[in-house]
């Protein structure tokens, strides 16, 4: 079974613009959430999406925001970028019958925002 | 509130030693319990997981993990350490109900674990 794949896997931007990152889920899992990891806050809870809704939210500003499609398949989109968005973005999915279980995680896109 | 600390930001031990990442918790609600490894420009890797049942698990790569509620701890072991151990560790939680996915995990802020030959 393949894993969590993320496009792209590396990113740089300036100030002020958007960016959209996406995240495939693997294959049966209906659960994906996104995660920003830098050195100063370790790993924080973005939002996570399931059956297309957005079930829970982490403590970040509006300017972060996604979506799931019906095919599981997710994006999370940042608005306006600031440098201190310049992180590891983190996508992960699992599976829910009968759960919780475990979330497995992509390699990750590393943003950096100059 | 759901939080994580792993007391150690780093951990040295020589190859075929023991070796303790350390992590407690709080939690409100029965405890789900995981350890994740990360290596350097990649994701974090599942090692193991409690989610009920015996207190000792058993992971990838001969990890286990104590699961200890009276100690709010759930430290991860390993009886023989390898230098290829060398990473980047992160203890989490969830609180979830049965059936329900985990929605957010709480991660504490990493153990840098260092095997020297």
């Amino acid at each position: 079974k393949a894993g969590v794949t993320q496009t792209p896997r590396y990113l740089i931007k300036t100030r002020g613009q958007q960016v959209t990152l996406s995240c495939s889920p693997i294959s049966g899992h209906r659960s994906v959430s996104w995660y920003q990891q830098t050195p100063g806050q370790g790993l924080q809870f973005l939002f996570e999406y399931f059956s297309e809704t957005q079930r829970n939210k982490g403590n970040f500003p509006g300017r972060f925001s996604g979506r799931q499609f019906s095919n599981s398949r997710s994006e999370m989109n940042v608005s306006t970028l600031e440098l201190g968005d310049s992180a590891l973005y983190l996508c992960a999915s699992s599976s829910t019958s009968g759960g919780p279980y475990e979330q497995y995680f992509g390699p990750g896109t590393r943003l950096t925002v100059t | 509130a759901q939080s994580v600390a792993q007391p150690e930001d780093q951990v040295n031990v020589a190859e075929g030693n023991p070796l303790t990442v350390k992590c407690t918790y709080s939690v409100s609600g029965n405890p789900y319990l995981f350890w994740y490894v990360q290596y350097p420009n990649r994701g974090l890797q599942f090692l193991l997981k409690y989610i009920t049942g015996d207190n000792l698990v058993k992971g990838s790569y001969g990890f286990e993990a104590e699961f200890n509620k009276s100690q709010t701890s759930f430290h991860l072991k390993k009886p023989s350490a390898l230098v290829s151990d060398s990473a980047l560790y992160f203890c989490a939680v969830s609180s979830a109900d049965r059936g329900s996915t985990l929605g957010r995990l709480y991660f504490g802020r990493g153990t840098q674990l260092t095997v020297w030959p």
